[in-house]
């Protein structure tokens, strides 16, 4: 089955630097991996995602990186804010509607 | 707006005392899911169902169940709730398709005394 890790587990930056979180994942047959924001009590949100057909989407200050032959994508959020502050899960679909998490990435913004 | 409702978003129960937590949706989506999620881990997928058609998790213990009466309102039970179901209860719902992302409500977080 799919596997997907998530690096690191907690990731601390300076207010107004950037923001790199790396997941793997081990089924090449895996064709979409969407990424989620979760703050403290509220639910996972959709921030972007990418198909496997595209190597890179961005949406404003948010960006995601898909490398298909070493089965790596990652989240690249620059010029954090305050409000970046949360828990950060990656996911790669399986079999169907099956997501495979990774474990998620608490990130703080330090001001 | 569109958007996943999930009520109540705090619920207390006791040790073995049946517990219902409700979801619904104006997304029109066709596919709604129950997560449950313990602290700081990711969530775990207890089933979904793809329009009227159920489908639970090999490891979705017997004590949860679920209904879905229409499209849009999706129900959660536990039938004897044990202190290891203590947990975030989240629903989400996403369109047909296997590229379809999932939009999640705010989560029930669920006590049990």
């Amino acid at each position: 089955g799919e596997n997907v890790e998530q690096h690191p587990s907690t990731l601390s930056v300076q207010e107004g630097d950037s923001a790199v979180i790396k997941c793997t994942y081990s089924d090449s047959a895996s064709n979409y991996f969407p990424w989620y924001k979760q703050e403290l009590g509220k639910g996972p949100q959709l921030i972007i995602d990418i198909r496997s057909n595209v190597g890179e989407k961005k949406d404003q200050r948010i960006a995601v990186t898909l490398n298909k032959t070493a089965k790596h994508f990652s989240l690249h959020i620059t010029e954090t804010q305050p409000e970046d502050s949360a828990v950060y899960f990656c996911a790669a679909i399986w079999s169907g509607y099956q997501l495979i998490w990774g474990a998620g990435t608490k990130l703080i913004i330090k001001p | 707006d569109a958007m996943v409702i999930q009520n109540p978003r705090y619920q207390v129960t006791q040790f073995g005392k049946p517990v219902t937590l409700s979801c619904s949706q104006t997304l029109n989506h066709n596919v709604m899911y129950w997560y449950q999620q313990k602290s700081s881990q990711a969530p775990k997928l207890l089933f979904h169902y793809y329009d009227k058609d159920f489908n639970n998790e090999a490891d979705t213990p017997d004590n949860f169940q679920s209904r879905r009466p229409n499209t849009s309102f999706c129900f959660l039970d536990i039938r004897s709730p044990g202190l290891g179901d203590a947990a975030m209860y989240l629903c989400a719902t996403s369109r047909e398709g296997q590229l379809a992302g999932l939009y999640f409500g705010p989560g029930t977080r669920l006590l049990v005394l």
